[in-house]
């Protein structure tokens, strides 16, 4: 296994346009996340699964934003009706069940909205 | 609402000389990381500190955790220009994710 792998790895949209991302996370782990991160900033949590049930989101995921898992592995992240504030890089990241779960995260997806 | 400060967020450095990147939480956490980024790039985990007291190195990269103080530390030394990149600390306060320090934007000029 190679990692966390996100598709694409960029996206240029015009406002108003619907997109989706990918992430494909590593194999064996169960539970994954979501962040996006915008330019000179930390990345901000936005939602996170544990096999398919999706059990927390942030604030930050307006009803724009919709995930899901649906067979426990990949998700897709949908952004409806983009803005320009959308504009960020999106990360996932992926980690075991477990005490100890640290997370490995993907390249990102860099999106741009014109 | 947790909130984790890095400090300094620009950091221009010559290399050889020695400094410290410092990040403050605001509530109890369960643990720390330290994290690297380059230009347009992911994140790259550079350790994980679990307890109070916990130091790790690698290379010339040290960090500490004070669980008491709700203070960590990266310690750069002799820094050489392979080290320029973005650091940041993420706290996890046992709910499943990661929150996020602003990032220390390091420079390491020859």
């Amino acid at each position: 296994d190679t990692g966390v792998s996100q598709n694409p790895r960029h996206k240029i949209t015009k406002r108003g346009q619907n997109v989706t991302f990918r992430c494909d996370p590593i194999s064996e782990h169960n539970r994954l996340y979501w962040y996006r991160q915008t330019l000179g900033q930390g990345p901000e949590f936005l939602t996170y699964f544990q096999n398919e049930a999706q059990l927390e989101k942030s604030r930050l995921l307006s009803d724009r934003f919709s995930a899901e898992r649906p067979k426990g592995s990949f998700s897709t992240l949908e952004i409806q009706r983009t803005e320009q504030g959308d504009s960020a890089m999106y990360l996932c990241a992926s980690s075991r069940q477990g005490v100890f779960t640290e997370a490995f995260f993907g390249q990102g997806t860099r999106l741009t909205v014109v | 609402e947790l909130k984790v400060e890095q400090n300094p967020l620009f950091l221009s450095m010559q290399e050889g000389k020695n400094y410290t990147i410092y990040c403050n939480y605001s509530t109890t956490s369960d643990r720390l990381y330290w994290y690297r980024q380059d230009p347009g790039k992911s994140l790259e985990s550079l350790f994980v500190l679990l307890s109070n007291g916990a130091v790790k190195q690698e290379g010339r990269l040290m960090a500490s955790l004070d669980t008491k103080a709700r203070l960590s530390t990266l310690h750069i030394t002799a820094a050489v220009h392979d080290l320029s990149a973005t650091y940041f600390c993420a706290v996890e306060p046992g709910a499943q994710k990661l929150v996020f320090g602003q990032g220390t934007r390091l420079t390491i000029n020859p």
